[in-house]
């Protein structure tokens, strides 16, 4: 079936470095993606959303690129910090009304 | 002022018992979510429900059973646990024809069946 994936299980970065997150997506016919941030003992929290008429989109010191092309996105997190640590998940609205389908997240270790 | 809030946050229950988790959000969205993850992290919809009508019904084992008595609140009750129920279970809202996919999640539920 349908999925959403990542390349890359653990992420270990420097504080201060820039993180990049990758995930890859199956579904040609996806138009809405989305980037969630879940520490430890927590639910997952949104950090940002894309939409597929879109290839960039900024945040707070986050950003997340989408390439249609090859089925790809990213989130790039500038100047890590401790508190950044978490697993993170792409995601994607799929089959309509809101429902959301995870890939298999990316534990992001910072190195103080 | 928590969002969303769950009880219990730990469950510890014998294969073959009955229990419920319950879900409550003050945010005023209309829309309320369970989600099961896994002990890999795996997170996966179950329900969803909009104004107290189920929207969205993965495949899951009839034991399970959501219930919202009104927009603030969805129960999962969970008959006969197997051991294969245990994982931390999510439940999240969102405000409908809001912002696709921004649900705001609630602490989780960690089941453990012996």
């Amino acid at each position: 079936g349908e999925s959403v994936g990542l390349h890359l299980p653990t992420l270990s970065v420097q504080e201060g470095d820039n993180s990049i997150i990758n995930c890859a997506y199956s579904n040609s016919a996806s138009d809405y993606f989305i980037w969630y941030k879940q520490e430890s003992g927590k639910g997952p929290q949104f950090i940002i959303d894309i939409r597929s008429n879109m290839d960039k989109r900024q945040g707070q010191r986050v950003t997340v690129l989408l390439n249609k092309t090859v089925k790809h996105l990213s989130l790039q997190i500038a100047a890590t910090q401790p508190g950044d640590s978490a697993v993170y998940f792409c995601a994607e609205n799929s089959g309509g009304y809101q429902k959301v389908t995870f890939g298999t997240g990316t534990k992001l270790q910072v190195i103080p | 002022d928590t969002a969303v809030s769950q009880t219990p946050k730990y469950l510890v229950t014998q294969m073959g018992n009955d229990k419920s988790i319950k879900c409550e959000q003050n945010l005023g969205h209309d829309t309320m979510y369970w989600y099961k993850q896994d002990s890999k992290k795996f997170l996966k919809i179950m329900f969803s429900y909009n104004n107290k009508e189920l929207i969205i019904n993965e495949t899951v084992p009839n034991r399970f059973s959501p219930k919202s008595p009104d927009k603030a609140h969805l129960n999962l009750h969970i008959n006969s646990l197997e051991l294969g129920d245990s994982a931390v279970y999510f439940c999240a809202s969102s405000r409908a024809g809001g912002t696709l996919g921004e649900q705001y999640f609630g602490p989780g539920t960690r089941l453990t069946v012996t």
